[in-house]
């Protein structure tokens, strides 16, 4: 069946610095790919989405290409801020279907 | 616009008992889901409704049932609650429930069973 699998968390940084969160998928078909953020107390919001092979998704300075020969969808921003901090999941959802497979979700806490 | 509601927000069971788990969307959107998330796992879906009149099972539907009361309306309940059913419960809502499209989600019902 189809996977999503994260990497560990949880993830601590410093403000400014650079954010990598790896995402890598299983699969059949041509599943379109997700990035959800929760902040602490409230339900998931997107983050960006990519839909084809070679897309770049893209929002509030994150961004994540669909890689298609690796498989992978990582999520990177180039300098977090502490109000970044919270859960970060990565899923994918196949055309026509009715339902989504999330990862386990990664942590992410920004220090000042 | 309100978006995706949930009802209650937080709620305590004894075992046995039973309870509705209330969502609605003003979206106009025709899918909708029903999702349980436990700590250090990734959410899986219960439940979802392509569209009015229909419901499907997803991964995880033992021990629940759902009705899609109309279109903004589509409800959880829990015949007779487990302490392994101790969650947060999410809905979310799309407009066709088509692959590309993105899912809408409430805020959460915390439920606890003792």
């Amino acid at each position: 069946g189809d996977s999503v699998t994260q990497m560990e968390g949880p993830v601590t940084l410093s403000e400014e610095a650079f954010l990598t969160i790896n995402c890598t998928y299983t699969a059949t078909g041509y599943p379109s790919l997700f990035w959800y953020v929760q902040y602490p107390g409230e339900g998931l919001q997107l983050l960006l989405k990519a839909t084809k092979a070679d897309d770049k998704g893209s929002n509030k300075g994150f961004e994540a290409t669909y890689r298609k020969e690796t498989t992978s969808f990582h999520l990177e921003k180039g300098s977090v801020q502490v109000s970044d901090s919270a859960v970060y999941f990565c899923a994918l959802r196949k055309t026509n279907a009715g339902k989504s497979t999330f990862g386990d979700g990664t942590t992410l806490t920004v220090k000042p | 616009n309100a978006g995706v509601t949930q009802t209650p927000k937080f709620q305590v069971l004894k075992t046995g008992q039973s309870m509705t788990l209330q969502c609605a969307q003003d979206m106009n959107h025709n899918s909708m889901y029903w999702y349980r998330q436990d700590p250090g796992m990734g959410l899986r879906l219960i439940y979802y409704s392509a569209s009015e009149g229909t419901t499907d099972k997803g991964e995880v539907p033992n021990g629940y049932n759902v009705s899609r009361l109309n279109k903004r309306e589509f409800s959880l309940r829990l015949e007779s609650a487990a302490p392994s059913q101790t969650s947060v419960y999410f809905c979310a809502s799309s407009e066709q429930g088509q692959g590309q499209e993105t899912q809408y989600f409430g805020p959460g019902t915390r439920l606890l069973v003792l």
